[in-house]
């Protein structure tokens, strides 16, 4: 059975650097692209972006300036990362597998505050 | 960016009925279309990819056809685990874009 596990810091300071780790157990890792996608409180779902083991990469626009995915084949592994990050930036963040989405990681709530 | 507008934004509909949720894109995405279902404190989970290709392990109360830009979800007879919120994605154009959600609560 496929899982992804996520990890990373949950509480961050406004304009530091957002860092998150999904794993992944089970399944091709070279067939599929990998995605993260977030969703602030109460509100609905942004797709930020995804990559492909052989690193093509498509990022949303209204976060390409700050945002950097990648990824570490070896280690069946994909990160994030989100600069310069506002309280705009707290929102739970899910890593998923896709296209289309049919397993994602259990997400990890990053709260922006000073 | 192509834009998801879902209707209604709430449904109430009583146990055993049927509901009917609706998915409208800005322009044509092709059969690149998913909806997904998330119930509180979990991620959303794929119900049904390519319009109307149902996931693996979902039950065939959940139905969905369209084209083009216009697309529905039935849920054929809800059951009590179906009350839930109700997202659809586009896969077709960058960036990938969802619906704002109807929320599928009981009458």
């Amino acid at each position: 059975q496929v899982q992804l596990q996520q990890w990373g810091a949950g509480l961050l300071k406004p304009s530091e650097t957002l860092s998150l780790t999904c794993a992944v157990y089970g399944g091709s890792f070279t067939d599929y692209y990998w995605s993260w996608i977030r969703q602030p409180p109460g509100k609905g779902l942004e797709w930020i972006g995804q990559i492909s083991h052989r690193e093509s990469i498509n990022y949303n626009p209204s976060l390409k300036n700050r945002v950097t995915i990648s990824v570490d084949t070896s280690k069946y592994q994909f990160s994030l990362k989100l600069t310069a990050v506002t309280a705009a930036d707290t929102a739970v963040y899910y890593c998923a597998r896709g296209l289309p989405y049919d397993f994602w990681g259990q997400g990890i709530l990053v709260t922006v505050s000073s | 960016e192509i834009v998801m507008t879902q209707s209604p934004a709430t449904l109430s509909v009583s146990p055993g009925e049927r509901a009917t949720l609706s998915c409208r894109a800005s322009q044509s995405v092709s059969t690149n279309f998913a909806w997904f279902q998330q119930k509180p404190g979990q991620a959303p989970r794929l119900l049904v990819y390519g319009v109307s290709t149902r996931a693996t392990g979902i039950p065939a109360r959940f139905s969905g056809s369209g084209s083009g830009t216009e697309f529905t979800l039935t849920i054929s007879s809800l059951q009590s685990e179906d009350f839930a919120v109700y997202y659809c994605q586009q896969y077709n154009n960058w960036p990938l874009t969802f619906g704002g959600g109807t929320k599928v609560e009981i009458k």
